[in-house]
């Protein structure tokens, strides 16, 4: 069974640029959420897609980010201008269900290293 | 105070050794607590849960949570080199309130 999948997994850009960062989930996951790494700071939530729909958005971090996930699939986070504190690592996850809320199971993807210059 | 504070190393051990790690949290509300662990340039990957207070053990690891110390901890036994790797703990409440993570501890096993 395929894994989350992130594309690209490294990207720099200069300050003012735009970037799009894709996730696959893996396959039948109608859980995906977006993670930020900044340098020596915790991993902090982003949104929560539930199929297509946008379940929480509380930790955008502002309107220069765009998450969309087509049809219910991949995903895409669009940052538009990029600014030098956009620079950390963006994950991506999935999970099945809800179920069991914070106990489901997170399958992370390796992550995209974006580098603002 | 942050929700979730804990000490990001680097903590080096030799192969054999008990390790221990720790997270404590602020937070009251936390009912779920995770331990992930994540290798160079890839992604966490879940490696306990609890929830509330109690421990669990899972071969050479045992997770403990003590919610009146709001202190959570991974033990890790008889430590090998391919433990060496960033451990992350997390934590949520009820309800579908995003995660909150710990800083992550790098532990180095050397052989």
């Amino acid at each position: 069974e395929a894994g989350v999948t992130q594309f690209p997994s490294h990207s720099v850009i200069e300050k003012g640029q735009t970037v799009t960062l894709r996730c696959d989930p893996i396959s039948g996951h109608d859980n995906l959420y977006w993670y930020r790494r900044v340098m020596g700071k915790e991993i902090k939530f982003l949104l929560h897609f539930v199929k297509e729909s946008k379940q929480d958005e509380s930790g955008m971090p502002n309107n220069r980010f765009l998450a969309e996930r087509t049809g219910g699939t991949y995903s895409t986070l669009k940052v538009q201008p990029a600014e030098l504190e956009d620079s950390g690592v963006y994950f991506c996850a999935s999970s099945q269900d809800l179920a069991f809320s914070r106990i489901e199971k997170l399958f992370f993807g390796s992550g995209t290293q974006l580098s603002v210059l | 105070q942050k929700e979730v504070e804990q000490d990001p190393g680097p903590l080096s051990v030799p192969e054999g050794a008990i390790v221990s790690l720790n997270c404590t949290y602020s937070n009251s509300a936390f009912q779920y607590f995770m331990w992930y662990r994540q290798y160079s340039r890839k992604g966490p990957e879940l490696l306990m849960y609890t929830y509330s207070s109690g421990n669990k053990e899972d071969g050479r690891f045992t997770a403990q949570v003590d919610k009146s110390s709001k202190y959570i901890s991974l033990f890790i036994r008889d430590s090998q080199p391919s433990d060496s790797a960033t451990y992350l703990c997390a934590m949520g409440g009820s309800g579908n309130t995003p995660l909150v993570f710990g800083k992550g501890t790098r532990l180095s096993v050397i052989a």
